[in-house]
């Protein structure tokens, strides 16, 4: 248990629709990071916060975005859902950003039909 | 640009040892992590190499090259639950993100 949670560990919705993931990060680790794995894909990191403020931006679309509240928690809001937005999204957290060791959640299976 | 190789996949026998590549060029250079991923699950820490040479940890190794751009993973004693994808990944420079390869999926047959 690497101590960071997600929810909800799988999602079905439909295309067009909204969802948000929620993440809780370690105790005391105050960054956030989010990536989305698709199918036999490797790691693609969408975006990162640091204490409540973004801090880097990867490959993440218009239609999504994110968030870090004052309680460290973390959510990424996906929303015009399309079929190839289904994947896992990982949500990890560290002390601090760059060069220390990130700790992934379990993960949310999102399902778009 | 940024870039990291690795293979895409590999095969090896129970018991054997494999070494997996993984190849940078990256603006600059903290430190490169391994990390390992069975499917469906979420990647968990291996290593972590700062310095050339190779660290130890029972029966994974890590080997970095900085000059070369170059580390590998090695394992050894291979079992059936080593079965996973390895995933590299870069600390590049001070844009506070891991520069991750595509993974090296590493299959195991008896």
């Amino acid at each position: 248990d690497s101590g960071v949670t997600q929810t909800p560990k799988h999602l079905i919705t439909a295309t067009g629709q909204r969802v948000t993931l929620r993440c809780s990060p370690r105790s005391g680790d105050l960054s956030v990071y989010w990536y989305q794995q698709s199918l036999d894909q490797g790691l693609q990191f969408l975006i990162q916060y640091y204490n409540g403020e973004e801090r880097a931006k990867g490959n993440i679309l218009e239609r999504f975005s994110a968030q870090q509240f004052p309680d460290l928690h973390s959510e990424l809001n996906l929303s015009s859902l399309e079929l190839g937005d289904s994947a896992l999204y990982f949500c990890a957290s560290s002390v601090d950003g760059g060069g220390n060791e990130q700790f992934f959640g379990p993960g949310t299976r999102l399902t778009v039909l | 640009g940024q870039n990291i190789d690795q293979p895409t996949e590999m095969t090896a026998t129970e018991g054997a040892i494999v070494q997996i590549n993984c190849t940078y060029q990256t603006s600059g250079f903290n430190g490169l992590f391994w990390y390992q991923q069975h499917a469906g699950e979420a990647p968990t820490f291996l290593s972590y190499n700062v310095l050339d040479g190779l660290e130890e940890k029972g029966r994974f190794s890590s080997f970095l090259s900085r000059s070369k751009g170059y580390s590998y993973l090695l394992l050894k004693e291979l079992q059936m639950k080593d079965s996973a994808s390895y995933l590299c990944a870069v600390d590049g420079d001070s844009n506070y993100q891991l520069i991750w390869g595509a993974g090296t999926k590493l299959i195991i047959k008896p």
